[in-house]
């Protein structure tokens, strides 16, 4: 089973300058997540679909940070424009609804991650 | 607010030596906690799911365990291939939103 596939793998920008990231998530699974990890940290969610819709974008920056997921598979995150402290690792998960018990607790599988420098 | 804190930050340890990583959270009525494992440059791995107090999942040389307050995660017997940074989150109920401590980063020593 192929894993969730990122791109690029690294990237290096000037600050103000515009950047998108690309995932394709595990097929069939229905449900995609954007997580940023800065150095140190643990992964912090920025947001989450369901097949197209958005469940839950509470943590994102929308200010300068966007998302879609136009016909429920890949996905793109892009920011406009970036500042120094956007520095961090991308990361793109999915998975499988129906955690079972009733209520979701979905196993997450994580892409390799996208390392963004903003400089 | 949702809190979670790993202990130790770092752990060093000889093969074969067994040890314990420590997940303390707080949280409004917990939906599950989760343990997954990141190796250097890749996304995090997922290990465990845990839901309620007193349960218990194994894996080769990794055991999680559940309080009302904290996780652990027992490696017995370790081998370097264990080194990695490991990660725990809490998910409360009603929240779509996981929470991850900053992670453990264990080095085991041939």
């Amino acid at each position: 089973e192929a894993g969730v596939a990122q791109s690029p793998r690294y990237k290096i920008i000037e600050k103000r300058q515009s950047v998108a990231f690309w995932c394709n998530p595990i097929s069939g699974h229905a449900t995609l997540y954007w997580y940023q990890q800065i150095l140190g940290q643990g992964p912090k969610l920025l947001i989450q679909f369901q097949n197209n819709g958005v469940v839950d974008d509470s943590q994102l920056p929308k200010d300068r940070f966007s998302a879609e997921r136009l016909k429920g598979v890949d996905s793109t995150l892009k920011i406009q424009p970036a500042k120094l402290e956007d520095s961090a690792v991308y990361l793109c998960a999915s998975s499988f609804p129906g955690g079972g018990r009733g209520f979701r607790t979905d196993t997450q599988y994580f892409g390799p991650g996208t390392r963004l420098t903003v400089l | 607010e949702d809190q979670v804190t790993q202990s130790p930050e770092a752990l060093r340890l000889q093969e074969g030596e067994s040890s314990s990583l420590n997940c303390s959270y707080t949280v409004s009525g917990l939906r599950g906690l989760f343990w997954y494992r990141q190796d250097p440059g890749k996304g995090p791995e997922f290990l465990f799911t845990l839901y309620s107090a007193g349960e218990e999942k194994e894996k080769e040389r990794l055991k999680a365990t559940l309080t009302k307050k904290e996780s652990f995660l027992h490696i017995t017997a370790p081998k370097p291939e264990d080194s990695a940074t490991y990660l725990c989150a809490v998910q409360a109920r009603g929240s779509y939103i996981p929470t991850f401590g900053r992670g453990t980063s264990l080095i085991v020593h041939p």
